[in-house]
């Protein structure tokens, strides 16, 4: 089953906007991480979040995680046309040891 | 130093045949897991191997099974093909478990 929810679904900016993903999960995790897919194909990591950290920076990405609400953000500044992909969040707990992943939120930046 | 590497990358069955899916870790990484992502929705955890064992395994049927080699490589069989079982198939390898994951760029099976 899976852990986390994205929200939004799809998402469709211009070229230089930002770009705000939700992810929110239900158990207590170890760590957040954001992870991007082009075209259906393998994900590539994008950027990790201790559960004692609130914040974090990569580049022109900067990622939240609220543990009270059970919920992450990832912001994805300065857009552009090559930003392009679908963003999943995936959560490891404790006691597994496995990455839960959400069912992604589709970004598409118009150039 | 090679990524992850799956095989085949596109692979056409019938319903009832079994097929047999192969991933190579990225180099120095012992802990392999396998994910199926159905069009549209995200990865679903299928089961973790480590030092040659499954050491978790996520909401799948006994359909689903693996092996792990002595070189960290690995194998997911899955007998009986069902119409439902089309989908990418993911491996990821990562250093230890619960942290990065580094993905190959998946097998894409199609039942019909």
């Amino acid at each position: 089953s899976q852990q986390g929810e994205e929200d939004p679904q799809a998402l469709s900016i211009q070229e230089g906007e930002n770009a705000t993903m939700n992810c929110s999960y239900k158990t207590s995790i170890n760590n957040l991480q954001w992870y991007r897919q082009n075209s259906g194909r393998g994900l590539v990591h994008l950027i990790l979040i201790r559960s004692n950290e609130r914040e974090k920076h990569s580049g022109r990405l900067r990622v939240t995680l609220d543990t009270s609400k059970k919920s992450s953000s990832l912001l994805i500044t300065a857009s552009r046309a090559a930003d392009t992909a679908s963003y999943f969040c995936a959560t490891a707990s404790y006691n597994n040891n496995d990455m839960r992943f959400g069912a992604g939120t589709r970004l598409t930046v118009k150039p | 130093d090679a990524g992850v590497t799956q095989s085949p990358t596109h692979l056409i069955k019938t319903r009832g045949q079994q097929v047999t899916l192969r991933c190579s870790p990225k180099s120095g990484h012992d802990t392999v897991s396998w994910y199926q992502q159905a069009l549209g929705q995200g990865p679903q955890f299928i089961f973790q191997y480590y030092e040659e064992e499954e050491r978790q395994r996520g909401n799948f049927p006994d359909r689903f099974s693996g092996h792990q080699f002595p070189n960290y490589s690995s194998e997911l069989n899955v007998n009986a093909l069902l119409l439902g079982d089309s989908a990418l198939y993911l491996c990821a390898s990562s250093e230890a478990t619960n942290e990065k994951l580094f993905f190959g760029s998946g097998t894409q099976l199609s039942v019909l």
